[in-house]
């Protein structure tokens, strides 16, 4: 079964201090991996992708995931927090199962940043 | 813009009632998903459609029916046999043929409660 772990449900961190928000995935075969953010009371929106390639993936508002095969993990990052991040943060996979596309999501991990 | 349309923004339910959240995407996406958001316990898959005319049951179907008699509407009906209907309920849509960016869009949400 393709599946995605979020381990924590709250990172604290403080604004200007790198950020880390950790993801490890179950995937038999080659992983479609994404991350997406949410504001509260909003939808989610796409923050980037890994498909292939390059192990480290950039997205949008400068954050960066790095792909790690050996320990099965796609944690989220940026070098920079600011007090704007503060939001919920889902990692994704794609699961494949007949045809069907099927995005499923882990629990997600509420990101606060202090000022 | 395109986008994806989610109403009502709030809903509340009586007891023995069903009710119909609506979704309308301008996306000409293929698939549409409907998603339950629960506090702690992420996205859990209600139901999809990865065509006109065609949905499968996700993860936790009962209590819930869809219907897809065009591409861009895809609306959920929450039944008086959905005994905790109570939660946030995300609609999304993806292109799966052609091209695809494997980008997700979600509309903003309808948060159904209780009465």
């Amino acid at each position: 079964a393709q599946s995605v772990a979020q381990p924590e449900d709250q990172v604290n961190v403080a604004e200007g201090n790198p950020l880390t928000v950790k993801c490890t995935y179950s995937v038999s075969g080659n992983p479609y991996l994404f991350w997406y953010v949410q504001y509260p009371n909003r939808g989610l929106q796409f923050l980037l992708k890994y498909i292939t390639g390059d192990n480290l993936v950039k997205g949008s508002y400068g954050f960066e995931a790095e792909f790690n095969k050996s320990q099965t993990s796609f944690h989220l990052k940026k070098p920079s927090a600011l007090v704007s991040d503060s939001a919920l943060y889902f990692c994704a996979v794609r699961r494949f199962g007949g045809g069907s596309y099927i995005p499923t999501f882990g629990r997600g991990t509420s990101l606060i940043v202090h000022p | 813009d395109g986008g994806i349309t989610q109403s009502p923004k709030y809903l509340f339910r009586k007891e023995g009632q069903n009710v119909t959240l609506s979704c309308e995407q301008n996306l000409n996406h293929d698939a549409m998903y409907w998603y339950r958001q629960d506090p702690g316990q992420g996205l859990r898959l209600i139901y999809y459609s990865q065509i006109v005319n065609d949905f499968q049951k996700g993860d936790i179907a009962e209590g819930y029916s869809v219907s897809r008699e065009k591409k861009e509407s895809f609306p959920l009906t929450v039944t008086s046999a959905q005994k905790n209907p109570t939660a946030f309920y995300l609609c999304a849509s993806i292109q799966t043929t052609g091209v695809t960016n494997e980008k997700l869009f979600f509309g903003s949400g309808t948060q159904l409660s209780v009465l």
